[in-house]
């Protein structure tokens, strides 16, 4: 089955520096990867996705890339603020209906 | 913005016990879906369901659980009886087609 690795655990930034997010998947066959933040306690919250015939999607201080040859994507943070401080999860899914497939997450800490 | 709903948001209940999580998917939406995060690690995916049957599920969801449609709004997971292990937050998800939006989810613990 699917295993997505993400990278690093904990990042540390300070406000208003960019943070990277990694992570690598192994199926070939996935052609979905959804961004989620999770604040402590909360739902699992859709920050921005990318579908496996396009490179690259930006939505204002974040964006996701996607190398479907190397079976990597990353997500990208602009401008950090405190309110970035969560946890990120990047996933994989094959097509529509089917399980999300999860990475172990990033803890995002934007230093004031 | 319509959201997906869930009850209780914390149930607490003894080892062996059945416990019944409740949720309501987002109204137009045609896939449900439970996952489980047990505190500090991961979402791990347990089931996904379509046209009143499952299409898919995970290694964790043995005999003790089930998943029920009941009426047109409510979509539920029961464990038949609970162990110490189940203790985790469960959460719904529903979609329309690719992107899942997830409700608050059900801290389940078992004593």
């Amino acid at each position: 089955g699917e295993n997505v690795e993400q990278h690093p655990s904990t990042l540390s930034v300070q406000e208003g520096d960019s943070a990277v997010i990694k992570c690598t998947y192994s199926d070939s066959a996935s052609n979905y990867f959804p961004w989620y933040k999770q604040e402590l306690g909360k739902r699992p919250q859709l920050i921005i996705d990318i579908r496996s015939n396009v490179g690259e999607k930006k939505d204002q201080r974040i964006a996701v890339t996607l190398n479907k040859t190397a079976k990597h994507f990353s997500l990208h943070i602009t401008e950090t603020q405190p309110e970035d401080s969560a946890v990120y999860f990047c996933a994989a899914m094959k097509g529509s209906g089917d399980k999300l497939t999860f990475g172990t997450g990033t803890r995002l800490a934007v230093r004031p | 913005e319509p959201e997906v709903t869930q009850t209780p948001s914390h149930q607490v209940t003894q080892m062996g016990q059945e416990v019944i999580l409740r949720c309501v998917p987002i109204s137009n939406h045609l896939y449900f879906y439970w996952y489980r995060q047990i505190l500090g690690q991961k979402v791990e995916f347990l089931v996904s369901f379509y046209n009143n049957e499952i299409s898919e599920k995970s290694e964790i969801f043995d005999d003790q659980f089930s998943v029920e449609r009941p009426d047109g709004s409510n979509f539920t997971l029961k464990i038949r009886s609970t162990k110490l292990e189940d203790s985790a937050m469960y959460f719904c998800a529903s979609s329309e087609d690719f992107e899942q939006y997830f409700g608050p989810g059900t801290r389940l613990t078992v004593t």
